[in-house]
């Protein structure tokens, strides 16, 4: 089945230490999406990327960094920058039917 | 990208039909409107989504009003496994997907009484 993976589920960062959040799609998507999501809150925007080796900012970019090396995938690393990085992260991808698929989320917790 | 305006909350009885609003009223003739939910802790997950005409799948019904600059979705028949928050968002067209950031609202919590 064609989709949007996210890994891990779950997640657990020290203050000061950076931690990477996987995202792989295998629906042949050109456009993806990492969102943020803060309990009862609407999706923020992190970064997106229209196509390989391309990618802009969105509203909350500050203490992300982003890739896409690959079409598949577009790996999202919440830096030591980002003062407040708990909270419920999505990626998506754009398709000419149905809009965005999402992934199933991570939730980064600090500790 | 057209903003949208949606209830923060509705409540609907089981069986029922669930109705839920969405004003655009600054739509573009080529943007779509889609729906989208999203179950506790879960993505979101498409709905159904138009341009003028209404549309209906296995899940739900879209009604555009004539202008565009509304839209309402029904669930015909909900049930308890409805409980979600329902997103309605408005594109760019189908040819331009994925040149302009889309965002998306704190849309409508939709709780299904018993």
């Amino acid at each position: 089945d064609g989709g949007i993976t996210q890994s891990p589920k779950y997640l657990f960062r020290k203050e000061g230490q950076n931690v990477t959040l996987s995202c792989e799609q295998n629906l042949n998507h050109d456009a993806m999406y990492w969102y943020r999501q803060d309990p009862g809150q609407g999706l923020r925007l992190i970064y997106y990327s229209q196509i390989v080796n391309d990618f802009q900012k969105g509203d909350i970019a500050e203490g992300y960094s982003v890739s896409r090396e690959k079409k598949e995938s577009f790996p999202l690393t919440v830096t030591s920058a980002q003062k407040n990085p708990t909270a419920f992260y999505l990626c998506a991808s754009i398709g000419l039917n149905y809009g965005y698929t999402f992934g199933s989320g991570t939730r980064l917790t600090v500790v | 990208d057209a903003k949208t305006t949606q209830p923060p909350s509705m409540d609907c009885a089981e069986g029922r039909a669930a109705n839920l609003p969405c004003n655009h009223s600054t739509i573009s003739g080529n943007e779509y409107v889609y729906w989208y939910r999203q179950i506790h802790s879960q993505g979101p997950q498409y709905i159904i989504h138009g341009l003028k005409n209404n549309e209906t799948n296995e899940m739900a019904s879209l009604i555009i009003t004539e202008d565009r600059k509304s839209s309402t979705l029904i669930l015909p028949h909900a049930t308890l496994r409805d409980t979600a928050v329902y997103y309605c968002i408005v594109s760019p067209s189908i040819s331009n997907f994925g040149n302009e950031k889309l965002t998306f609202g704190t849309g409508t919590r939709l709780t299904i009484i018993p």
